[in-house]
């Protein structure tokens, strides 16, 4: 079965740059969640869309900022970037109709700054 | 606000033992999600099992049995007979019905080492 995808598995930035990091979710869900896990953390939320329009905002920061497409794919963009961004990022996605949903989660992307 | 505990950050048994994970969760909505992933070395976070508050049947999976009290506000996962490929780390979450972006909120996660 299809899973999500996510891209790129590792990315290598310098202080300051910007990253961009995309996820693909399974064919047909049409929710998609951001979490980021700073090593030996759990998972924590960062924001989430439905159907395209942010649904929720969990404890981004403002120099991030997402979007999800008409196809349903999505983009976590983030700026002067900082040593503490380092960490394991996953995008989860969903089905859902009007009641919680399992969320399915990518690989992770694991982003390294120097 | 939601909060989920998972007190014993890790645990190491050998193979073959029986294991226990405890969560202990919080809550203020009658309607909510439980769920259990597994993150092994490699990273990825794999979805094990999803309850909802209105079902407190115990489930078995093969060698996984998970216990659900909402008396107690605890959704425990044991491991039977435990193998080394369980060694990796476990996470409770959880999920309110009535949040609009159905957030999981995650416990601290247990790692779980098994011994041959």
């Amino acid at each position: 079965a299809a899973g999500v995808i996510q891209s790129p598995r590792h990315l290598i930035k310098e202080k300051r740059e910007t990253a961009t990091l995309k996820c693909y979710p399974i064919p047909r869900h049409d929710t998609v969640y951001w979490y980021q896990q700073g090593p030996g953390q759990d998972p924590q939320f960062l924001i989430s869309f439905y159907e395209k329009m942010q649904s929720d905002k969990g404890s981004i920061p403002d120099r991030f900022s997402a979007q999800q497409f008409s196809d349903y794919h999505s983009e976590l963009n983030m700026s002067s970037l900082e040593l503490g961004d380092s960490a394991l990022y996953f995008c989860a996605s969903s089905l859902l109709p009007d009641s919680v949903d399992t969320q399915y989660f990518g690989p992770g992307t694991r982003l390294t700054v120097l | 606000a939601q909060k989920v505990t998972q007190a014993q950050t890790e645990i190491s048994v050998v193979e073959k033992e029986d294991v226990t994970l405890d969560c202990v969760y919080e809550t203020r909505d009658t309607t909510y999600y439980l769920f259990w992933y597994k993150q092994p070395p490699s990273g990825e976070l794999v979805f094990l099992i999803r309850r909802n508050s209105f079902d407190e049947q115990n489930e078995i999976s093969g060698r996984y049995s998970w216990n659900f009290q909402k008396s107690t506000s605890s959704f425990n996962f044991t491991i039977t007979a435990s193998q080394v490929v369980d060694s990796a780390v476990y996470f409770c979450a959880l999920s309110e019905a009535f949040d609009a972006g159905n957030m999981l909120t995650f416990g601290g996660g247990t790692r779980l080492m098994v011994k041959p």
